[in-house]
């Protein structure tokens, strides 16, 4: 089965630092990478999406230079939360969606839990 | 703008019983609408509906849209402890190529 992963699981910082998270497609070639955010007991909500080799789409109200993201190759799309603050903490979620998937076919990583103090 | 909502938010039960959870939605442009188990982590994918009336069906669980009345129905029957988790409900978007989530529903199995 399709496989995604995040790195890293957990990451703490510091307030104004920049924190990177890595999203892989490990075993299927992902043309388009979603970015969620879910605070506790929310849903998830869109932040934006990336296709490979293109400028992802943010969804209203993210800010797109605080919220980088980078979809380099067909296996691999970053976010970077830059100057992050502790409103910033909460859980990031990426999911994958191959070249044959429909938009509803979203394989999932394991979620980022960031916590900025 | 889209909105899909789930209810109830929140379900405890004891083992055994049989538990339906709904979800409704109004979107500008319905392609499919989209059921995934939230444990831990990440979500996992149930169902995916695009035809009303037709009942999906996997083991204890399945699933059965209504495109008229806008909403979708998950039934889990003979409920186990290894079926709680969050339970999520998703519609796709004609043309949008995105996901809009609702609350989800935090069910709870009781021994």
């Amino acid at each position: 089965g399709a496989v995604v992963s995040q790195h890293p699981s957990w990451v703490i910082c510091k307030s104004g630092t920049s924190v990177k998270i890595e999203c892989r497609s490990l075993d299927f070639q992902a043309t388009t990478m979603f970015w969620y955010r879910q605070f506790p007991k929310q849903s998830l909500m869109l932040m934006a999406t990336s296709n490979e080799g293109s400028k992802a789409t943010y969804e209203q109200g993210v800010e797109k230079d605080k919220f980088l993201i980078n979809h380099a190759s067909l296996t691999l799309s970053t976010l970077t939360v830059t100057s992050a603050h502790p409103e910033d903490s909460s859980f990031y979620i990426c999911s994958a969606r191959g070249t044959s998937g429909f938009v509803g076919e979203q394989f999932f990583g394991p979620g980022t839990r960031l916590t900025v103090l | 703008e889209d909105k899909v909502v789930q209810s109830p938010l929140s379900l405890v039960v004891h083992e055994g019983d049989t538990v339906t959870l709904n979800c409704s939605y109004e979107v500008t442009n319905f392609r499919s609408l989209l059921w995934y188990k939230q444990e831990k982590k990440a979500p996992t994918f149930l169902f995916m509906l695009t035809s009303s009336g037709i009942e999906k069906k996997s083991g204890r669980l399945s699933s059965i849209l209504d495109k008229k009345e806008l909403f979708s129905i998950l039934n889990i029957t003979a409920t186990q402890t290894g079926d709680s988790a969050i339970y999520l409900c998703a519609v796709e978007i004609q043309g949008a190529q995105k996901l809009v989530f609702g609350q989800g529903t935090r069910l709870t199995i009781n021994p």
